[in-house]
């Protein structure tokens, strides 16, 4: 079975550019989770999805980060302007529960890994 | 933030010993569970263990909680050079069910 998939691998840019990130879930699992993992804050939580709908965006870190799951197969995770301090690795996961359904694990993506110059 | 803390941070042992990974936690919980991160890949479930339970197994993982005290444990048996990692605790808390909050983190060296 094809696990979360990812892309871009790797992302190089500028300081001031338009960063897209993407995801494609496990197909049938309910739940979308975006993360991001520095070596100073370890791996952070940024938004929760729950059947395409955004449940928990407390952990995004500004406005300049922006995310979307247009569909049960797609999700994106933007930031507009990128900065120095957006490099980090970020990943994608996704699980079968939901809500109201604990105990469920999540699967990972390989993750992104974003420098921004 | 983060709930979970491992001890230690690091550890290096031989190939064939056990090595033994602590996490401590604050709040109440539903579930404590473990991941796996090998470099420059993601996070790979290895274990839940439900606030109910007191210790589970899997192959050569043995995993404890002791919600008492807000601990868990992680025991890898006759350590491989392949499980060279870092090991994170994850829990999940009572009152956001959907919600894993992770550790800083084990990184594991399995010397050959």
């Amino acid at each position: 079975d094809a696990g979360v998939i990812q892309s871009p691998r790797h992302e190089v840019t500028e300081m001031g550019q338009e960063v897209t990130l993407r995801c494609k879930p496990i197909s049938g699992h309910n739940s979308l989770f975006w993360y991001r993992q520095t070596m100073m804050r370890g791996l952070e939580l940024l938004i929760y999805f729950n059947n395409n709908v955004p449940i928990d965006d407390s952990g995004m870190p500004e406005d300049r980060f922006s995310a979307k799951m247009p569909n049960a197969s797609f999700s994106t995770l933007k930031i507009q302007p990128s900065e120095p301090r957006d490099s980090a690795v970020y990943f994608c996961a996704s699980s079968p529960g939901d809500r109201s359904y604990s105990n469920q694990p999540q699967h990972f993506g390989d993750g992104t890994r974003l420098s921004i110059l | 933030s983060q709930q979970g803390e491992e001890d230690p941070q690091a550890l290096s042992i031989q190939e064939g010993e056990n090595a033994t990974m602590n996490c401590s936690y604050k709040t109440s919980i539903n579930n404590l569970q473990w991941y796996r991160q090998n470099s420059g890949r993601g996070l790979v479930h290895l274990i839940l263990i439900r606030s109910n339970e007191r210790e589970k197994h899997s192959g050569r993982l043995r995993v404890t909680l002791d919600t008492s005290k807000k601990s868990s444990s992680l025991l890898i048996t006759a350590s491989r050079a392949a499980d060279t990692a870092s090991y994170f605790c994850a829990t999940e808390p009572m009152d956001s069910s959907y919600k894993l909050i992770f550790g800083s983190g084990t990184r594991l060296l399995v010397r050959p």
